[in-house]
């Protein structure tokens, strides 16, 4: 099975803009969870889509925003950026069966807020 | 009080040799967790999973979990230089659910 994939991989944005990142899961996985990396902060969530519907939300502003289709690509969006926002962006999808709870990364979209 | 908690290092640990990786959680009702390597540069890979008290082995890793004692670890044996990594320990703190807390990961260094 191919992996999860993430478009793009480099982004570069000025503060005040808004950027779309994009995820693909593992072919069957219905669950996709985005996370965010900085080396300060490490790896914190922000929220988790399964079946279209958002089933957990970590503890970031109203500026973070995402969405889930009926493929189960989904899509993460950050309003009016700040230079904070810079980060590597990680989505990682899970099959969402109670019985694994196992979640398997994509490369990353690397996001940096000039 | 962080949810996860690990010992940031750096771990430095002779080829061959046993490295123990070691984590605390918070939320006594988790019960699902994971152990992520994660390569400079790279995104974090799953090396194991641990549902119930015990341990579990897989090849040369082996992950023990204790929910009494609010505990998980992470043992790798005849350690390589290709072990040299960052390791994340999660926990998933959502019932019928995802949502993953890390902790701030353990820098692992293998000396040949």
């Amino acid at each position: 099975k191919a992996g999860v994939t993430q478009t793009p991989r480099y982004l570069i944005k000025t503060r005040g803009q808004q950027v779309t990142l994009s995820c693909s899961p593992i072919s069957g996985h219905r669950s996709v969870s985005w996370y965010q990396q900085t080396p300060g902060q490490g790896l914190q969530f922000l929220f988790e889509y399964f079946s279209e519907t958002q089933r957990n939300k970590g503890n970031f502003p109203g500026r973070f925003s995402g969405r889930q289709f009926s493929n189960s690509r989904s899509e993460m969006n950050v309003s009016t950026l700040e230079l904070g926002d810079s980060a590597l962006y990680l989505c990682a999808s899970s099959s969402g069966d109670i019985s694994s709870y196992e979640q398997y990364f994509g490369p990353g979209t690397r996001l940096t807020v000039t | 009080q962080k949810e996860v908690e690990q010992n940031s290092g750096p771990l430095s640990v002779p080829e061959g040799a046993i490295a123990s990786l070691n984590c605390t959680y918070s939320d006594r009702g988790s019960q699902s967790f994971f152990w992520y390597r994660q390569y400079s540069g790279k995104s974090p890979e799953l090396i194991m999973s641990i549902y119930s008290n015990g341990d579990k082995e897989d090849g040369r890793f082996t992950a023990q979990l204790n929910k009494a004692s609010q505990y998980v670890s992470l043992l790798i044996r005849d350690s390589q230089p290709s072990d040299s990594a960052t390791y994340l320990c999660a926990v998933n703190v959502s019932w019928g659910a995802q949502k993953l807390v890390f902790g701030q990961g353990t820098r692992l260094t293998i000396n040949p």
